[in-house]
Protein backbone atom coordinates (compact mmCIF):
# COMPACT_ATOMS: atom_id res chain seq x y z
CA UNK A 1 0.00 0.00 0.00
CA UNK A 2 1.05 3.13 -0.70
CA UNK A 3 2.51 5.28 1.96
CA UNK A 4 0.45 8.69 0.94
CA UNK A 5 -2.49 8.66 -0.41
CA UNK A 6 -4.77 11.33 -1.75
CA UNK A 7 -8.50 11.16 -2.64
CA UNK A 8 -9.96 11.96 -5.13
CA UNK A 9 -7.49 11.11 -7.61
CA UNK A 10 -9.53 13.28 -10.41
CA UNK A 11 -12.43 15.78 -9.73
CA UNK A 12 -14.30 17.92 -12.08
CA UNK A 13 -16.25 20.55 -10.71
CA UNK A 14 -17.72 23.42 -11.25
CA UNK A 15 -17.54 27.24 -10.53
CA UNK A 16 -18.34 28.12 -6.97
CA UNK A 17 -18.68 24.63 -5.78
CA UNK A 18 -17.13 23.82 -2.50
CA UNK A 19 -14.14 20.65 -2.59
CA UNK A 20 -12.40 19.01 -0.20
CA UNK A 21 -8.77 17.18 -1.27
CA UNK A 22 -8.25 14.62 1.34
CA UNK A 23 -4.50 13.22 2.30
CA UNK A 24 -3.51 10.11 4.61
CA UNK A 25 -0.14 9.15 5.38
CA UNK A 26 1.78 6.06 6.56
CA UNK A 27 4.80 7.40 6.96
CA UNK A 28 4.39 8.83 11.06
CA UNK A 29 5.73 12.03 9.79
CA UNK A 30 4.49 15.04 11.77
CA UNK A 31 4.90 17.27 8.90
CA UNK A 32 2.31 17.55 6.35
CA UNK A 33 2.56 19.73 2.99
CA UNK A 34 -0.31 20.68 0.09
CA UNK A 35 0.92 21.71 -2.89
CA UNK A 36 -0.31 22.43 -6.56
CA UNK A 37 1.23 22.47 -10.29
CA UNK A 38 0.82 24.54 -12.73
CA UNK A 39 1.98 23.90 -16.13
CA UNK A 40 5.61 25.67 -16.89
CA UNK A 41 5.51 26.79 -12.98
CA UNK A 42 6.71 24.30 -10.74
CA UNK A 43 5.60 23.42 -7.59
CA UNK A 44 4.12 25.56 -5.25
CA UNK A 45 3.13 25.66 -1.52
CA UNK A 46 -0.56 26.06 -0.73
CA UNK A 47 -0.45 25.48 3.63
CA UNK A 48 1.84 23.07 5.83
CA UNK A 49 1.46 21.83 8.57
CA UNK A 50 4.27 20.44 11.66
CA UNK A 51 1.33 19.06 13.84
CA UNK A 52 -2.17 19.05 14.52
CA UNK A 53 -2.36 22.23 16.81
CA UNK A 54 0.11 23.77 13.73
CA UNK A 55 -1.13 25.48 10.69
CA UNK A 56 0.75 28.01 8.19
CA UNK A 57 -0.11 29.34 5.03
CA UNK A 58 2.06 29.18 2.50
CA UNK A 59 2.65 31.04 -0.99
CA UNK A 60 -0.81 30.86 -2.80
CA UNK A 61 -2.88 30.36 0.30
CA UNK A 62 -5.59 32.57 -0.69
CA UNK A 63 -8.81 30.91 -2.01
CA UNK A 64 -7.79 27.61 -0.19
CA UNK A 65 -8.06 26.47 3.23
CA UNK A 66 -6.96 23.37 5.31
CA UNK A 67 -7.64 20.84 7.85
CA UNK A 68 -5.68 18.47 9.88
CA UNK A 69 -7.55 16.36 11.38
CA UNK A 70 -5.03 13.91 13.07
CA UNK A 71 -1.58 13.26 12.71
CA UNK A 72 -1.89 10.83 9.24
CA UNK A 73 -4.85 13.46 8.08
CA UNK A 74 -4.42 16.87 6.33
CA UNK A 75 -7.53 18.08 3.88
CA UNK A 76 -7.62 20.79 1.67
CA UNK A 77 -10.91 22.74 1.14
CA UNK A 78 -11.52 25.68 -1.70
CA UNK A 79 -14.95 26.83 -0.16
CA UNK A 80 -15.92 28.51 -3.75
CA UNK A 81 -13.89 27.17 -6.79
CA UNK A 82 -13.02 29.26 -9.39
CA UNK A 83 -11.44 27.88 -12.48
CA UNK A 84 -7.83 29.82 -11.94
CA UNK A 85 -8.01 26.75 -9.55
CA UNK A 86 -7.54 24.37 -12.24
CA UNK A 87 -4.03 22.19 -11.41
CA UNK A 88 -2.78 18.90 -10.20
CA UNK A 89 -2.05 19.29 -6.69
CA UNK A 90 0.54 17.35 -4.37
CA UNK A 91 0.23 16.55 -0.55
CA UNK A 92 3.69 15.30 1.14
CA UNK A 93 4.95 14.11 4.36
CA UNK A 94 8.12 15.28 6.19
CA UNK A 95 9.58 13.74 9.30
CA UNK A 96 10.34 16.48 11.77
CA UNK A 97 14.08 14.71 12.03
CA UNK A 98 16.50 13.73 9.80
CA UNK A 99 17.01 14.39 6.03
CA UNK A 100 14.90 17.36 4.36
CA UNK A 101 13.21 14.66 1.70
CA UNK A 102 9.38 14.81 1.10
CA UNK A 103 7.40 12.33 -0.03
CA UNK A 104 4.36 13.19 -2.18
CA UNK A 105 1.19 11.37 -2.74
CA UNK A 106 -0.15 10.60 -5.98
CA UNK A 107 -1.78 13.56 -6.93
CA UNK A 108 -5.26 14.90 -7.25
CA UNK A 109 -5.83 16.28 -11.13
CA UNK A 110 -8.84 19.02 -10.09
CA UNK A 111 -10.59 20.95 -13.28
CA UNK A 112 -12.99 23.71 -11.93
CA UNK A 113 -14.87 24.80 -15.06
CA UNK B 1 12.67 36.55 -10.83
CA UNK B 2 11.72 32.91 -9.30
CA UNK B 3 14.32 31.78 -6.22
CA UNK B 4 14.85 29.04 -8.26
CA UNK B 5 15.73 28.66 -11.82
CA UNK B 6 16.28 25.67 -14.53
CA UNK B 7 17.50 25.49 -18.13
CA UNK B 8 14.39 25.52 -20.38
CA UNK B 9 13.66 22.04 -21.57
CA UNK B 10 13.00 20.09 -23.56
CA UNK B 11 16.39 18.32 -24.04
CA UNK B 12 16.19 15.51 -26.80
CA UNK B 13 18.66 13.29 -26.50
CA UNK B 14 19.63 9.90 -27.59
CA UNK B 15 20.39 6.90 -25.62
CA UNK B 16 24.12 6.95 -24.56
CA UNK B 17 24.60 10.52 -24.48
CA UNK B 18 26.12 12.54 -21.77
CA UNK B 19 23.31 15.63 -20.63
CA UNK B 20 24.04 18.14 -17.75
CA UNK B 21 20.99 20.51 -16.53
CA UNK B 22 22.29 23.32 -14.80
CA UNK B 23 20.04 25.25 -12.24
CA UNK B 24 20.27 29.00 -10.02
CA UNK B 25 19.11 29.86 -6.90
CA UNK B 26 18.37 33.59 -5.86
CA UNK B 27 18.15 33.08 -1.86
CA UNK B 28 22.18 33.15 -0.23
CA UNK B 29 20.12 31.91 3.19
CA UNK B 30 19.09 28.35 1.16
CA UNK B 31 20.44 25.49 3.03
CA UNK B 32 19.65 22.41 1.29
CA UNK B 33 19.19 21.44 -2.31
CA UNK B 34 18.15 18.67 -4.32
CA UNK B 35 17.01 16.95 -7.34
CA UNK B 36 13.87 15.43 -7.51
CA UNK B 37 12.76 13.59 -10.19
CA UNK B 38 9.15 13.41 -11.94
CA UNK B 39 7.56 11.21 -14.43
CA UNK B 40 4.61 12.41 -16.00
CA UNK B 41 1.19 13.20 -14.45
CA UNK B 42 3.05 11.68 -11.26
CA UNK B 43 4.26 12.83 -8.28
CA UNK B 44 8.03 14.12 -7.64
CA UNK B 45 10.31 11.67 -6.11
CA UNK B 46 13.92 12.64 -4.29
CA UNK B 47 16.52 11.40 -7.39
CA UNK B 48 19.60 12.63 -4.93
CA UNK B 49 20.63 15.02 -2.49
CA UNK B 50 23.33 17.93 -3.33
CA UNK B 51 26.49 18.09 -1.23
CA UNK B 52 28.89 21.03 -1.96
CA UNK B 53 31.71 18.26 -2.35
CA UNK B 54 29.94 16.84 -5.38
CA UNK B 55 28.05 13.26 -4.76
CA UNK B 56 27.30 10.80 -7.08
CA UNK B 57 25.35 7.96 -7.56
CA UNK B 58 26.00 5.46 -10.48
CA UNK B 59 25.23 7.72 -13.41
CA UNK B 60 24.42 10.20 -11.81
CA UNK B 61 26.69 13.43 -10.22
CA UNK B 62 25.51 16.14 -8.51
CA UNK B 63 27.66 19.67 -7.87
CA UNK B 64 26.95 22.83 -5.70
CA UNK B 65 28.81 26.01 -6.24
CA UNK B 66 27.21 28.22 -3.27
CA UNK B 67 29.52 31.05 -4.08
CA UNK B 68 27.76 31.32 -7.49
CA UNK B 69 24.50 29.85 -6.45
CA UNK B 70 24.84 27.24 -9.02
CA UNK B 71 23.44 23.56 -8.93
CA UNK B 72 24.28 21.07 -11.65
CA UNK B 73 22.86 17.36 -12.37
CA UNK B 74 24.64 14.91 -14.85
CA UNK B 75 23.76 12.30 -16.24
CA UNK B 76 26.34 9.69 -18.42
CA UNK B 77 25.28 7.17 -20.42
CA UNK B 78 21.28 8.42 -20.73
CA UNK B 79 18.60 5.45 -20.79
CA UNK B 80 15.11 5.68 -22.08
CA UNK B 81 14.09 5.29 -18.61
CA UNK B 82 15.82 8.18 -18.10
CA UNK B 83 13.26 10.16 -19.67
CA UNK B 84 11.04 12.36 -17.38
CA UNK B 85 11.05 15.75 -15.79
CA UNK B 86 14.06 17.25 -13.27
CA UNK B 87 13.34 19.39 -10.59
CA UNK B 88 15.92 21.19 -8.48
CA UNK B 89 14.40 22.25 -5.32
CA UNK B 90 16.58 24.10 -2.51
CA UNK B 91 15.55 24.60 1.01
CA UNK B 92 15.27 27.79 3.35
CA UNK B 93 15.84 26.97 7.13
CA UNK B 94 14.19 29.82 9.14
CA UNK B 95 12.44 29.22 12.14
CA UNK B 96 9.34 27.68 12.17
CA UNK B 97 9.67 26.92 8.13
CA UNK B 98 11.82 23.68 8.80
CA UNK B 99 11.31 21.63 5.36
CA UNK B 100 10.06 24.60 3.39
CA UNK B 101 10.76 23.21 -0.15
CA UNK B 102 11.48 25.77 -3.11
CA UNK B 103 11.39 24.12 -6.26
CA UNK B 104 12.54 25.32 -10.21
CA UNK B 105 9.70 24.56 -13.14
CA UNK B 106 11.70 21.81 -14.17
CA UNK B 107 13.51 20.43 -17.22
CA UNK B 108 12.18 17.95 -19.50
CA UNK B 109 14.28 14.99 -20.56
CA UNK B 110 13.13 13.00 -23.07
CA UNK B 111 15.96 10.00 -24.21
CA UNK B 112 15.64 8.56 -27.96
CA UNK B 113 16.45 5.71 -28.67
Amino acid sequence: DADVTQTPRNRITKTGKRIMLECSQTKGHDRMYWYRQDPGLGLQLIYYSFDVKDINKGEISDGYSVSRQAQAKFSLSLESAIPNQTALYFCATRSGRGPNEQFFGPGTRLTVL
Amino acid sequence: RKEVEQDPGPFNVPEGATVAFNCTYSNSASQSFFWYRQDCRKEPKLLMSVYSSGNEDGRFTAQLNRASQYISLLIRDSKLSDSATYLCVVTRSFYNQGGKLIFGQGTELSVKP
